[in-house]
């Protein structure tokens, strides 16, 4: 399987402040089609996951551009320019590129300081 | 807008079983994947149960952990996937989501999810 492991666990930003979270798989998810499939979710207090970036980089619709993905083979980044107070909650990344299983990383709590 | 509405939720003892039930609009069914993710309260994500559409004939694939007890299928006349679950022990609690997603990214959108707690 692979594994994702996620740092930090916890992070306390300012507000306007940015924010980087990363992302290491215990190997490539690189596919044979040279994508990697590298999401990152948001998920808020009481609600359930919303994806942000998918193919490691790429924006959702409606997905705010201070939200930024990065990287291949094994590391990956999730950015955010400037944190505002609806971006709390908890982060995770999803690689479904070698499954089954799809895994997910620990999660990265963000809280505003 | 697309939406996945979870159901069948609730209490059980260990042993016992429960059906969930994931019921979708907004969207054209047929062209996507559905994949059951879980969640204890508290704690991060978890991979289930895939069950794939036509173009991708139908695969289905199980985590290790609930492989031989739980059984994903879809009726695509009612737009809806199932995830039967049999066997259920304490450590199958959690939030059930049902998810959808391109056969490639596997998962983007998100249902509200139903709490399945399993103690006696």
């Amino acid at each position: 399987d692979v594994v994702m492991t996620q740092s930090p666990l916890a992070l306390s930003v300012t507000l306007g402040q940015p924010a980087s979270i990363s992302c290491r798989s215990s190997q490539s998810v690189v596919w044979s089609d040279g994508t990697s499939y590298l999401s990152w979710f948001h998920q808020r207090p009481g609600q359930s996951p919303r994806r942000l970036i998918y193919q490691a980089s790429k924006r959702d619709s409606g997905v705010p551009d201070r939200f930024s993905g990065s990287g291949s083979d094994t590391d990956f980044t999730l950015k955010i320019s400037r944190v505002e107070a609806e971006d709390v909650g908890v982060y995770y990344c999803m690689q479904g590129s070698y499954w089954p299983p799809i895994t997910f990383g620990q999660g990265t709590r963000l809280e505003i300081k | 807008e697309v939406q996945l509405v979870e159901s069948g939720g609730g209490l059980v003892e260990p042993g016992q079983s429960l059906t969930l039930s994931c019921t979708t609009s907004g969207f054209t069914f047929g062209d996507y994947v559905v994949n059951w993710i879980r969640q204890v309260p508290g704690k991060g994500l978890q991979w289930v149960a895939f069950a794939a559409h036509k173009p991708s004939h139908g695969t289905i694939a199980y985590d290790a952990s609930v492989k031989g007890r739980f059984i994903v299928s879809r009726d695509e006349s009612k737009s809806s996937a199932y995830l039967q679950m049999t066997s259920l022990t304490t450590d199958d609690t959690g939030v059930y989501y049902c998810t959808r997603g391109d056969s490639s990214n596997k998962v983007d959108s998100w249902g509200q999810g139903t709490l399945v707690t399993v103690s006696s």
